[in-house]
């Protein structure tokens, strides 16, 4: 199994909904980013997680919050959203930390 | 932190032609250089990338040189085809194994991206 999956593709929420995106990988790797993508702009990183642990927070507000359950499974809780926060949100994984990333499909979030 | 430069924003050639993409880097801890093809609506996929004791790496029509003296490198595409039409985006960052070593370490740090268009 060579993909980063993520679930839901696409998500719809108001500004007082509680959601959480999630992501799944099986290639062993022990890195996990989450990045956020605005159209025709270059995704920018949100968190770093490393052997399970929250290594890098990018000054993400907290209406953002990271979890990393295992080495396989990384989500990311959602609350209080703001319109602006509407973007595609990509996981990736890695072996080696910062190299090579593997790319989920993304999730389409838009905030109404 | 990183900042990396990139250039043409867009560029437009005919089939069969080459294409060239440069970018700059201002970190000189970084040591991975890799490329990025996102096709609309799709993920970002890695096509090709550098590590900073290599100057030069070819694959098939896709090549990349890295000019560490002057923080530069740059994609190469040959014999361009349609399905080349993509955004690409290079991007650097300091990689290791365990992350230990600073703020730095394993973020990857994106250019602006280059919109390209293959004409048939």
């Amino acid at each position: 199994d060579t993909e980063v999956t993520q679930t839901p593709k696409h998500l719809v929420m108001g500004m007082t909904n509680k959601k959480s995106l999630k992501c799944e990988q099986h290639m062993g790797h022990r890195a996990m980013y989450w990045y956020k993508q605005k159209a025709k702009k270059p995704p920018e990183l949100m968190f770093v997680y490393s052997y399970e642990k929250l290594s890098i927070n990018e000054s993400v507000p907290s209406r953002f919050s990271p979890e990393c359950p295992n080495s396989s499974l990384l989500n990311l809780h959602l609350h209080a959203l703001q319109p602006e926060d509407s973007a595609l949100y990509l996981c990736a994984s890695s072996l080696v930390w910062g190299e090579k990333l593997f790319f989920g499909s993304g999730t389409q979030l838009s905030v109404l | 932190g990183e900042n990396v430069e990139q250039h043409p924003s867009t560029l437009s050639v005919q089939e069969g032609d080459s294409a060239v993409i440069k970018c700059t880097y201002s970190d000189s801890a970084s040591n991975y250089f890799p490329w990025y093809k996102q096709e609309l609506g799709k993920r970002p996929q890695l096509i090709i990338d550098i590590r900073s004791n290599v100057g030069e790496k070819k694959d098939q029509r896709i090549a990349v040189t890295l000019n560490k003296t002057a923080k530069h490198f740059s994609l190469h595409i040959t014999e361009t085809q349609p399905e080349d039409s993509a955004v690409y985006f290079c991007a650097a960052s300091h990689y290791g194994l365990t992350g230990a070593g600073g703020t730095s370490y394993g973020k990857l740090t994106f250019g602006q991206g280059t919109i390209l268009t293959v004409h048939p």
